[in-house]
């Protein structure tokens, strides 16, 4: 079964903290990974993919097949990142994305 | 602007009625994927149309049917509504069927409120 799991619903850290939100898959094939960032119940905005192991705002993700995790990290945690994280994959066929049930980071001043 | 246009922005309705979700693409973008963000089910795929047909579905109920005119802007509709249904509704566009890198991008949402 296809399936995106976030263990944690909030994660709250204080400014200048590292931060880790966790992300593990279940997926036979070779899926494409995406970290999703929805501020105040705003659109969606895609983050970062593990295709182009880039680093947005400061985050980054390692796709780890051997644990199916795709964990978002950041080193120092700004207010500003206070946000709703979505994990997602998407199959090997078709465009749609399976998301996780989200992770609140709340950055505490 | 992300170019992707939802509307009406905000719909209050009673049980048992019927609406409809209207999506404007982002300009050369050829699929519209419909996605409802709920409290308790998260985000879950709804049904992609591509170039006008359809292409995947995922949870839609029976009583949900969507289409996408020559035009390529997409409508959802929801009928005989259930206070379940209360959610924010989610559409999305890229240009391609089965890719979803930095093309795809999400409008900004129906939120349904059913009374």
């Amino acid at each position: 079964a296809q399936r995106v799991t976030q263990p944690e619903k909030l994660l709250s850290v204080f400014k200048g903290a590292p931060v880790e939100l966790k992300c593990n898959y279940s997926y036979s094939g070779s899926p494409e990974l995406f970290w999703y960032v929805q501020y105040s119940r705003q659109r969606l905005q895609l983050l970062l993919r593990h295709i182009s192991r880039e680093s947005i705002k400061g985050f980054t993700a390692d796709l780890n097949k051997g644990e199916t995790s795709f964990h978002l990290k950041k080193p120092f945690a700004q207010e500003e990142d206070s946000a709703m994280y979505y994990c997602a994959l998407t199959p090997g066929q078709g465009g749609k994305l399976i998301f996780g049930q989200g992770t609140e980071l709340s950055v505490k001043p | 602007d992300s170019g992707v246009t939802q509307t009406p922005k905000h719909l209050i309705t009673a049980t048992g009625q019927r609406v409809t979700l209207r999506c404007s693409p982002r300009s050369g973008d050829l699929s519209v994927y419909w996605y409802q963000q709920s409290l308790d089910q998260g985000l879950q795929f709804l049904i992609q149309y591509y170039n006008g047909e359809e292409r995947a579905k995922g949870n839609i109920l029976e009583r949900f049917s969507a289409q996408q005119f020559p035009d390529l802007h997409s409508e959802l509709n929801l009928s005989s509504l259930e206070l379940g249904d209360s959610a924010l509704y989610f559409c999305a566009s890229s240009p391609y069927h089965s890719r979803t890198d930095s093309g795809y991008t999400f409008g900004s949402g129906t939120r349904l409120t059913v009374v």
